[in-house]
């Protein structure tokens, strides 16, 4: 089975800054897919980025960058330019290799709620 | 992207009454559809997963005969919580992936907040 720990419950930074949110994981397996995934007041979840494990660049969607070690299972998210709107919950979370229909299911860490400050 | 929607946003029941979710995909067949569970400022956890024309598959320690999945389409699978009590309430989200695309992204639905009283 899978784990996947955020141990930030929260953060805040001032509009503009920098942020780096935390995100750690345990499998055995050598294939998956790791991902960001906002939940704003709304709660609608939102795909932020994913990474492939197999991909060894790290990927990137505008001002959201991922730091993805695999040897030491780390995946944390760097936003940059924060904005108003980046507040929200956010989820890291792991998707087993999709070889197997029916195998897409995600496990979620407890997440971080990030308020960016104006 | 791929839309999924859920319906209703929002139900408040009385206990002991059933309740229905739908969770449909508007432009794509989902043969698999997976449903989540979340409690105030708590993550999301696996139900079980909802596979078109048969049985759904559930995770160790959610009751099957408590919550019901039907996916009797390639659009809609529905939850149905049967026999609901006060600790039943809570936000159930429902996701699908998107197969003929063959990428990895999950697409969620809006969300059903349950309150059972």
């Amino acid at each position: 089975a899978q784990t996947v720990t955020q141990s930030q419950p929260e953060m805040s930074v001032q509009e503009a800054e920098t942020v780096t949110l935390s995100c750690t994981y345990d499998t055995s397996e050598s294939n998956y897919y790791l991902f960001w995934y906002k939940q704003p007041p709304s709660r609608q979840m939102i795909l932020v980025i994913r990474q492939e494990a197999y991909k060894q660049q790290n990927a990137t969607e505008n001002r959201f960058s991922v730091n993805f070690q695999k040897a030491a299972k780390s995946f944390s998210l760097k936003i940059s330019d924060s904005q108003l709107g980046d507040t929200a919950m956010y989820f890291c979370a792991f998707m087993p290799s999709i070889s197997n229909f029916g195998n897409e299911k995600l496990t979620f860490g407890t997440g971080t709620r990030l308020t960016i400050i104006p | 992207g791929a839309v999924v929607s859920q319906h209703p946003s929002w139900v408040i029941c009385k206990s002991g009454t059933s309740v229905k979710i739908e969770c449909r995909s508007l432009d794509f067949q989902a043969t698999t559809m997976f449903w989540y569970r979340q409690f105030p400022k708590q993550s999301l956890m696996l139900m079980a997963t909802s596979n078109e024309g048969s049985k759904a598959t559930y995770e160790q320690g959610v009751e099957k005969d408590k919550f019901l999945i039907n996916h009797a389409s390639l659009t809609l699978s529905t939850l149905t919580v049967t026999s609901a009590h006060p600790e039943d309430s809570s936000f159930y989200i429902c996701s699908a992936p998107d197969r003929v695309q063959m990428n990895t992204e999950a697409f969620f639905g809006q969300g059903t907040r349950l309150t059972v009283v």
